[in-house]
């Protein structure tokens, strides 16, 4: 069973388009991380999000954590083709020690 | 060095062979993670320490595979008598480790893409 689950899994969309990337989850979580993974490179970090309710922007991307902890999104306005890449949530369970669980992660593919 | 770093960065093995995959993680960094990952996927856990001191090492397969971190600072992922299923690419990262949200941020190396024959 996916402690995490990601949707949509794979997703391709022109230049300009608007979209969300969800992340939920039964369990809850004492934070929740975002990741961007580029081809032959290593998931690199976006944002954490810690409390409930929260919402952090970074330029476009607009990221939100659920009230209760459980679940988190990511919305992206106005795709570029750079966004492009595999979009990966990681969670810490509450009273974890520090392991990080991840979903399978959400493909996009924005075009020109 | 200023980030995470993974040697080799490709391995390719004949099955039965053993091999050691070493990982160099952020002055610093208290934790240190491996993951195997594949393409198109999320990582998928195989241990933890904090320091030298495994706390979790659930996600190894089977026992051909361990890992150390002797001084709390490099660690070597060794998988003994390697099989073809054990094809993959292999990513350490660190973090933090400290109280709070960012003790769980987790910086990646570029990770080992190991092929057994």
């Amino acid at each position: 069973t996916q402690l995490l689950e990601q949707s949509p899994q794979f997703l391709s969309i022109q230049e300009g388009e608007n979209l969300t990337v969800y992340c939920n989850s039964s369990s809850v979580f004492s934070s929740l991380q975002w990741y961007r993974q580029e081809p032959g490179e290593g998931p690199v970090l976006l944002v954490t999000v810690v409390t409930g309710g929260e919402v952090k922007k970074l330029k476009r991307l607009t990221f939100q954590f659920g009230d209760a902890r459980k679940d988190s999104s990511l919305h992206i306005t106005a795709a570029q083709p750079g966004d492009t890449g595999l979009y990966l949530c990681a969670g810490a369970l509450r009273g974890s020690q520090g392991n990080l669980i991840f979903g399978k992660g959400t493909k996009l593919s924005v075009k020109p | 060095g200023a980030g995470v770093s993974q040697s080799p960065r490709y391995k390719v093995t004949k099955r039965g062979q053993d091999v050691a995959l070493r990982c160099d993680p952020i002055s610093g960094h208290v934790s240190l993670y491996w993951y195997r990952q594949a393409l198109g996927q999320g990582p998928e856990f195989l241990t933890y320490f904090n320091y030298e001191a495994q706390q979790d090492k659930s996600g190894l397969p089977n026992d051909r595979f361990s890992a150390e971190r002797p001084e709390g600072s490099i660690s070597t992922l060794t998988i003994q008598r390697t099989e073809q299923r054990d094809s993959a690419m292999y990513r350490c990262a660190s973090s933090l480790g400290t109280s709070g949200a960012r003790a769980y941020e987790q910086y990646f190396g570029p990770g080992t893409r190991l092929t057994v024959t």
